[in-house]
């Protein structure tokens, strides 16, 4: 079955950049999201990239895809204290099915 | 666009009772998911429904989880009875289908004691 598998935890100073990163299993994928989700939040899409794209774009925020090794990145340049909170890599939809699937989430600690 | 509203934001109750959490979807979006979120087992998915039909429900614990969609502007999930180790963050989420990026609400944080 499907898999996305992230790192737990990620700590940098502020104003660096931030990269957080992604792996997947399902090649036929044609979407893969990022989402934030902060303290007594719900998930909040961030940004996505289309299966058959290499990077995108968004401020401060750029994603690369690398589907050869089905690997997904986000990179936050300049981080700040208010980018701390649990980021989600997902996957989806594939094969007929409409469910993506998501990882476990990378918690983002920015520190002064 | 007003999001989507879950309510109750908390709820905490004893073991043995019932709790309904409700969910109101955004506005045109055919899709809703249910998922339960737990430190233990992060994010998991319990039932998803299209055009108001349950389509997986895999996801569903035991026979004590029922989720309902009477129509396209609300759902509920129901926990009957329930147990502390149903104590967890339950969202809802919808979408328009096809696989667009999926809307969440801010969950209901429940606790059984």
């Amino acid at each position: 079955g499907e898999d996305v598998e992230q790192s737990l935890f990620l700590s940098v100073r502020e104003g660096d950049s931030s990269v957080i990163n992604c792996t997947y299993t399902d090649s036929s994928s044609t979407y893969l999201y990022w989402y934030k989700q902060e303290p007594g939040a719900g998930l909040q899409l961030l940004t996505y990239i289309f299966s058959n794209m290499d990077m995108k774009q968004d401020q401060r925020l750029t994603v690369l895809l690398n589907k050869k090794d089905k690997h997904l990145s986000l990179r936050i340049a300049d981080t700040q204290t208010g980018d701390s909170a649990i980021y989600f890599c997902a996957e989806g939809p594939s094969g007929g099915s409409y469910i993506p699937t998501f990882g476990r989430g990378t918690s983002l600690i920015v520190h002064p | 666009d007003a999001g989507v509203i879950q309510s109750p934001r908390h709820e905490v109750t004893e073991m043995g009772q019932e709790v309904t959490l409700r969910c109101k979807p955004i506005s045109g979006h055919n899709s809703l998911f249910w998922y339960r979120q737990t430190m233990m087992r992060g994010l998991e998915l319990l039932i998803y429904f299209n055009n108001n039909v349950p389509i997986d429900d895999s996801g569903m614990p035991e026979d004590r989880f029922s989720a309902k969609m009477p129509n396209a502007s609300f759902s509920t999930l129901k926990i009957q009875p329930s147990e502390p180790r149903d104590s967890a963050v339950y969202f809802c989420a919808s979408e328009r289908g096809g696989g667009q990026p999926q809307h969440f609400g801010d969950g209901t944080r429940l606790s059984i004691l």
